[in-house]
């Protein structure tokens, strides 16, 4: 059972360029999350996806825009990289209803030089 | 939105359980309590949750209190590798879609 897979792993962008994170998952869930995390933070959540075709802004959406692809499907992408940027990147998928836990990838390590 | 208060460190001797307080005083009737734990930036991992009444499961037993305003989480024997950060989680109320939101959490430490 792979669960959620992210790739990469890690990732190392010059300021300015571009990029997707990639997630997929197979649990057949409807939701999905990015999450970055900052050294000595909890995770922060930047967007969701309650099923395909729709998506909604976390905490920290600016500079990120997201796809729902199809159900397995939920990347992340970063238009014009900054420094700030740099952060440990976790998706994450759950089934419907309030009383269902949520499964994570392994990150993504991504940093902006 | 419910948020939570936990302490940022707590430590275990191996083979004792560890206790982890949780504060979530202003948590909803449907809210659920959540648990989950971070070993070594790795991603999180679900460990239990409840609603009102306490749960036990293979990995921990939560107990929350009868006005829901606090849990604690327990580890009945550590071991050296239940150290991590534990996050306690009450599911946002604003929406269906249960997203999670994450403090600090409480670093565990277990010394042997």
């Amino acid at each position: 059972n792979a669960g959620v897979t992210q790739t990469p792993k890690f990732q190392v962008l010059k300021t300015g360029q571009s990029m997707t994170l990639q997630c997929a998952q197979d649990m057949n869930h409807n939701s999905m999350y990015w999450y970055r995390q900052d050294p000595g933070m909890g995770l922060r959540l930047i967007y969701y996806s309650a099923s395909e075709g729709t998506t909604d802004k976390g905490e920290v959406p600016n500079g990120y825009n997201v796809s729902r692809l199809n159900k397995r499907e939920f990347s992340l992408r970063l238009e014009s990289a900054a420094p700030s940027q740099t952060s440990v990147y976790f998706c994450a998928s759950s089934g419907q209803g309030m009383n269902t836990e949520a499964f994570f990838g392994q990150g993504t390590r991504l940093t902006v030089v | 939105d419910a948020k939570t208060t936990q302490p940022p460190s707590m430590d275990c001797a191996e083979g004792r359980a560890a206790n982890l307080p949780c504060n979530h005083s202003t948590i909803s009737g449907n809210e659920y309590v959540y648990w989950y734990r971070q070993i070594h930036s790795q991603g999180p991992q679900y460990i239990i949750h409840g609603l009102k009444n306490n749960e036990t499961n293979e990995m921990a037993s939560l107990i929350i209190t009868e006005d829901r305003k606090s849990s604690t989480l327990i580890l009945p024997h550590a071991t050296l590798r239940d150290t991590a950060v534990y996050y306690c989680i009450v599911r946002d109320r604003g929406s269906t879609l249960g997203r999670l939101y994450f403090g600090r959490g409480t670093q565990l430490t277990v010394w042997p």
